[in-house]
């Protein structure tokens, strides 16, 4: 089954701070690669999401970066706020594309 | 709001017992995607109904099952439960089969084994 492995697990950064958050898969026949944000008491949202036709993606504050070789990609989150303290998670699609692998999440505070 | 209803939103129960967590999909969405989030597991992802069918199943339990209804509306079943089943189980649906594009999360049960 897929591995992902994100990191780091946690993160505090300063308001107006960027915020970098890593991603690593094996393998997947599906280029989809989404962010996932989850609120306390809530269920995870999807953020952002990247086809690595590009190698990056921008909306707002949020980044994207895709690297196909090293099968990684990171979320930056640009200016941090502390409406940004959440959980992050990246996944990966499975070989079939049916299913999701999520990420261990990654708990990011912003210190205002 | 996503759209996705979960009921119930809490549930405490004890060792052994059976419970019965339920989805309410999007409307309009055919696939309903059922996870579980613990502490130390992440999400994991357990399975998935498209239109009433199996389409995917994960790392979910013999004693776990789950359905979709013709009403599209989807049940996971937990039976003979453990303290370690002890988690925030989720829901989530998306408009086609393809579980890897956007899936839209409800706000999940907590589930807690006494």
């Amino acid at each position: 089954q897929q591995q992902v492995k994100q990191s780091p697990q946690s993160l505090i950064v300063q308001k107006g701070g960027i915020s970098i958050i890593n991603c690593a898969y094996e393998n997947t026949a599906f280029d989809y690669f989404p962010w996932y944000q989850q609120f306390p008491g809530k269920g995870p949202a999807l953020l952002i999401a990247i086809r690595p036709d590009v190698s990056e993606k921008k909306e707002g504050r949020f980044t994207i970066s895709f690297n196909k070789s090293a099968k990684q990609f990171s979320l930056h989150i640009m200016d941090s706020q502390p409406g940004d303290s959440a959980t992050y998670f990246c996944a990966v699609p499975d070989d079939a594309g049916n299913m999701l692998t999520f990420g261990g999440g990654t708990r990011l505070m912003v210190k205002p | 709001d996503s759209g996705v209803t979960q009921t119930p939103k809490h549930l405490i129960t004890a060792t052994g017992q059976r419970v019965t967590l339920r989805c309410s999909p999007r409307s309009g969405d055919l696939s309903v995607y059922w996870y579980q989030q613990s502490l130390d597991q992440g999400l994991q992802f357990l399975i998935q109904y498209y239109n009433g069918e199996e389409r995917a199943k994960g790392n979910i339990l013999e004693r776990f099952s789950a359905q979709q209804f013709p009403d599209l509306h989807s049940e996971l079943n937990l039976s003979s439960l453990e303290l370690g089943d002890s988690a925030l189980y989720f829901c989530a649906s998306s408009v086609g089969s393809s579980g890897y594009l956007e899936q839209f999360f409800g706000p999940g049960t907590r589930l807690t084994v006494l």
